[in-house]
Order: structure tokens, then C-alpha cells, then sequence
């Protein structure tokens, strides 16, 4: 069974800090990883997809990255502001059969302002 | 692009009591998901389908919960009888392409928060 891990569970950095979020799966036969941002009683936006057989993704200040065979994924944040605090979840889809995804449990994130 | 619709908001009941959700995925998506999402955790998958066909729902307690996608469009998902334990977020999602292919993008609506009394 699939189990992914999300470290740290929360995170609060002054604002312009870079700073890393980890990601951790266990199964490594995935199709992909998706990084998402979770607001306050909203849904789920969709922020970086990395397939499996890709090394990285970046968009702006976002820049994630995969190592398949280790089990690992990063979310590098630069120049962090007070607008990218937010609930970060990981999330992992297995290849074969449906394509529901496996999510961690999130890393809660302030930025100070 | 209008993004996937869900419905109520908010919804509070007593255990034993039974209660449905409405989604309205976006317009051509072919594959709709259901997630739970208990505070604090991260969302799990109850159901898939694919147009009005069930995908996976292994996950889903049959013993209570039921989800039907008429005409490949609009679901529902009813719990029957409610528990405690149901208390969650439950959120719907869509994506354009079929079960099986890979870099599909899962947009997902803003949720129904449920509280089981």
C-alpha cells in the first residue's frame, strides 16, 4: 500500500525566505507527483505535475523536483511571501489500473510578513 | 472555464441521519473522483468513474455510503445512516482524460464540509 509523507507538518518563515518542502512515497512505481495548495475552506489547486519520468518542474517562485527511485520529491519556494500561506499537500498516482491519488498529510505554512 | 460545482456548502446533521452531495464536474471532463478529507489528514479517495461507469471503489464503505454518476455528467454521493466518524470535507474532482492515461490534471471543486452530531 501506497503511503506518502509530508515534512514538516507545519512550517512559519519571515517573509522573502526560500525555503523546502519534502515529500516522501514508498512505492516508487508511480505514473506521477502533484504538489497542491489547500486554502482555508477551499478546494485543491493544482501547482506543479512531475511524471515519472521527469526530473523536475518549475513555475515562478515554484520549482519542484522528483527522485523516482529514492522515493523523494521537493517543493523549493523562493523569495516566499505572505500570499503563499497555505496548506501544501503532496500527492502520488500508481501506475496501472484507476487513477485516484494517494495524498500526504500536508505541510501548514505561514509567512510572516 | 467554469470550475467543478459542488453543493451544499455546509452541512450539519445527527448521527443515523442520511445526507447527499451534489457535484457538477467541468463541462467534457469524462473521469469524476470523490475524496474524503478528515481535519488534519489529507484527502482520501472514495470513488472513480469513468462517464457513468464505476472505475474503483475500493475504498468507498458500501455499508453506508453509495455514489451514482447519471448520464455521465452531475454525481451524487449519500451517506445512509451518518456517523460520527464521517465528519469530514468531501470534495469532488475532475479530469479531462480517460482512466490510465498519465499527466492528467485533477481540478477539484471547493467541497462540502459535513458535521455528524
Amino acid at each position: 500500500k501506497q503511503e506518502v509523507t509530508q515534512i514538516p507538518a507545519a512550517l512559519s518563515v519571515p517573509e522573502g525566505e526560500n525555503l523546502v518542502l519534502n515529500c516522501s512515497f514508498t512505492d516508487s512505481a508511480i505514473y506521477n507527483l502533484q504538489w497542491f495548495r489547500q486554502d482555508p475552506g477551499k478546494g485543491l489547486t493544482s501547482l506543479l505535475l512531475i511524471q515519472s519520468s521527469q526530473r523536475e518542474q518549475t513555475s515562478g517562485r515554484l520549482n519542484a523536483s522528483l527522485d523516482k527511485s529514492s522515493g523523494r520529491s521537493t517543493l523549493y519556494i523562493a523569495a516566499s511571501q505572505p500570499g503563499d500561506s497555505a496548506t501544501y499537500l503532496c500527492a502520488v498516482r500508481l501506475t496501472g489500473g484507476a487513477d485516484g491519488l494517494t495524498f500526504g498529510k500536508g505541510t501548514h505554512l505561514i509567512i510572516q510578513p | 472555464e467554469a470550475g467543478v460545482a459542488q453543493s451544499p456548502r455546509y452541512k450539519i446533521i445527527e448521527k443515523r441521519q442520511s445526507v447527499a452531495f451534489w457535484c457538477n464536474p467541468i463541462s467534457g471532463h469524462a473521469t469524476l473522483y470523490w475524496y474524503q478529507q478528515i481535519l488534519g489528514q489529507g484527502p482520501k479517495l472514495l470513488i472513480q468513474f469513468q462517464n457513468n461507469g464505476v472505475v474503483d471503489d475500493s475504498q468507498l464503505p458500501k455499508d453506508r455510503f453509495s455514489a451514482e454518476r447519471l448520464k455521465g455528467v452531475d454525481s451524487t454521493l449519500k451517506i445512509q445512516p451518518a456517523k460520527l466518524e464521517d465528519s469530514a470535507v468531501y470534495l469532488c474532482a475532475s479530469s479531462l482524460g480517460w482512466s490510465g492515461t498519465s499527466g492528467e490534471t485533477q481540478y477539484f471543486g471547493p467541497g462540502t464540509r459535513l458535521l455528524v452530531l
